[in-house]
């Protein structure tokens, strides 16, 4: 039973590279989310997807776009990649009462 | 959206009982009070999740008072391996869900 899976766990990039991280789960959930979090800090929304077919903005969405392609999959994709995006990306998935599933997480440096 | 507010940080010893309150005075009516456990380099892990009055699970109590302004993650019995962050998430079901800056938990010997 894997969860959450992210991928990939570790990228560097260049200033201006793009890339996209994916996401995949396996628990037939309706919601998914991309968090970021900065070392030290605590975790902020960047977009989430509360049902397939549908994707809202977070509290930090500047520079990223997703894509929920199916029920299973959520991508986020950063088109020109900057030094402040350097974080660790979460994914995570709900169902009906709320819990979130989290994957292991993305660790993005940008160069 | 429920802005949360917790304590920065706390100190306790093992085997004590900890408490820590969450502030949060603009919930909803449709939203729920979920607590978070994160250890370095992982994902945050569920602990409990509430709507009202009390909560009890295999880890942990939560206390939500009648007008769900705030609650209080009760662990009890503390050990070296509950030393963490721990975040209280407050928000609809499948909705926009925003974390809170975090209680960052010391327990020690």
């Amino acid at each position: 039973n894997a969860g959450v899976t992210q991928t990939p766990k570790f990228q560097v990039l260049k200033t201006g590279q793009s890339m996209t991280l994916q996401c995949a789960q396996d628990m037939n959930h309706n919601s998914m989310y991309w968090y970021r979090q900065d070392p030290g800090m605590g975790l902020r929304l960047i977009y989430y997807s509360a049902s397939e077919g549908t994707t809202d903005k977070g509290e930090v969405p500047n520079g990223y776009n997703v894509s929920r392609l199916n029920k299973r999959e959520f991508s986020l994709r950063l088109e020109s990649a900057a030094p402040s995006q350097t974080s660790v990306y979460f994914c995570a998935s709900s169902e009906a009462g709320g819990e979130l599933f989290f994957g292991s997480g993305t660790q993005l440096s940008v160069l | 959206l429920a802005k949360t507010t917790q304590p920065i940080s706390m100190d306790s010893y093992e085997g004590q009982e900890v408490n820590i309150t969450c502030s949060h005075n603009n919930i909803a009516t449709n939203d729920y009070i979920t607590w978070y456990q994160q250890f370095p380099s992982q994902g945050p892990r569920f602990i409990i999740q509430g709507y009202k009055t009390k909560v009890t699970n295999e880890v942990a109590s939560l206390f939500i008072p009648a007008d769900r302004k705030s609650s209080t993650l009760s662990l009890p019995r503390v050990s070296l391996s509950d030393t963490a962050v721990y975040y209280c998430l407050v928000g609809p079901e499948g909705g926009k869900l925003i974390f809170g800056q975090g209680t960052e938990l010391s327990v020690k010997p």
